[in-house]
């Protein structure tokens, strides 16, 4: 059975760095094909994806906020952490983990992923 | 702004079949995946690949695609499908992966 659950400071100051650690379970981050990646929503908003790490360590980012983020995952803990720099009220959200994989077997990293595993979200808060 | 466009909102009669479109260059390239979303509460995937459904999401739930224009169907809407519905998938560079401004869907 397939869990993430996400960890970290729900509330922190404006350009201040957020940490947020996602702790799996049921799987390997080093299972070939596997991605874990971070999602957020701010308040009855869209969903926005924010970035994705493959087993191998391969990173993909969102475009219009790379120069922020980073994601590293720590598979002898079973652990993936998202860091944002320079934190701003509109970062005010909740922030998800999930499980991706290929929709082919065996996988493509150039394939069509999909979300079927996701944690139940964190609420970050972003106020002085 | 978002590379895949969704209307904002929809409605159905219950019982009756809706279609909700997500349009995107992208998606003559990648499959795209639907996800529901009710109040308080995480996503969930009802679609992915050409038509396919995780397990336990009801066979009233399909998906299409022609061109740049995906849909998801609902066959016989009940009252429980009402709410949120996103659709995603990679962008056109194939680098990152993008969602739509998202459905809701009101079954009247």
């Amino acid at each position: 059975q397939i869990t993430l659950k996400e960890s970290g400071l729900t509330l922190v100051k404006p350009t201040q760095t957020l940490k947020l650690t996602c702790t799996v379970s049921g799987f390997s981050l080093s299972t070939g094909g596997v991605g874990v990646g971070w999602i957020r929503q701010p308040p009855g908003k869209a969903l926005e994806w924010l970035a994705l790490i493959f087993w191998d360590d391969d990173k993909r980012y969102s475009p219009s906020l790379e120069s922020r983020l980073t994601i590293t995952k720590d598979t002898s803990k079973n652990q993936v952490v998202l860091t944002m720099t320079n934190m701003d009220p509109v970062d005010t959200g909740t922030y998800y983990c999930v499980h991706s994989k290929d929709i082919m077997t065996p996988p493509y990293k150039w394939g069509s992923y999909y979300f079927d595993y996701w944690g139940q979200g964190t609420l970050v808060t972003v106020s002085s | 702004s978002s590379e895949l466009t969704q209307d904002p909102a929809v409605s159905v009669a219950l019982g009756q079949t809706v279609r909700i479109t997500c349009q995107g260059e992208s998606l003559r390239s990648y499959y795209v995946s639907w996800y529901q979303q009710k109040p308080g509460q995480a996503p969930v995937v009802v679609i992915y690949g050409k038509s396919d459904r995780p397990s336990g999401i009801p066979d009233r739930f399909s998906g299409s695609r022609l061109g740049h224009t995906a849909s998801l169907i609902i066959t016989g809407a009940q009252a429980e499908d009402e709410a949120d519905y996103y659709c995603n998938s990679r962008d056109s560079t194939g680098n990152h992966w993008v969602f739509g401004g998202g459905t809701k869907l009101t079954v009247l």
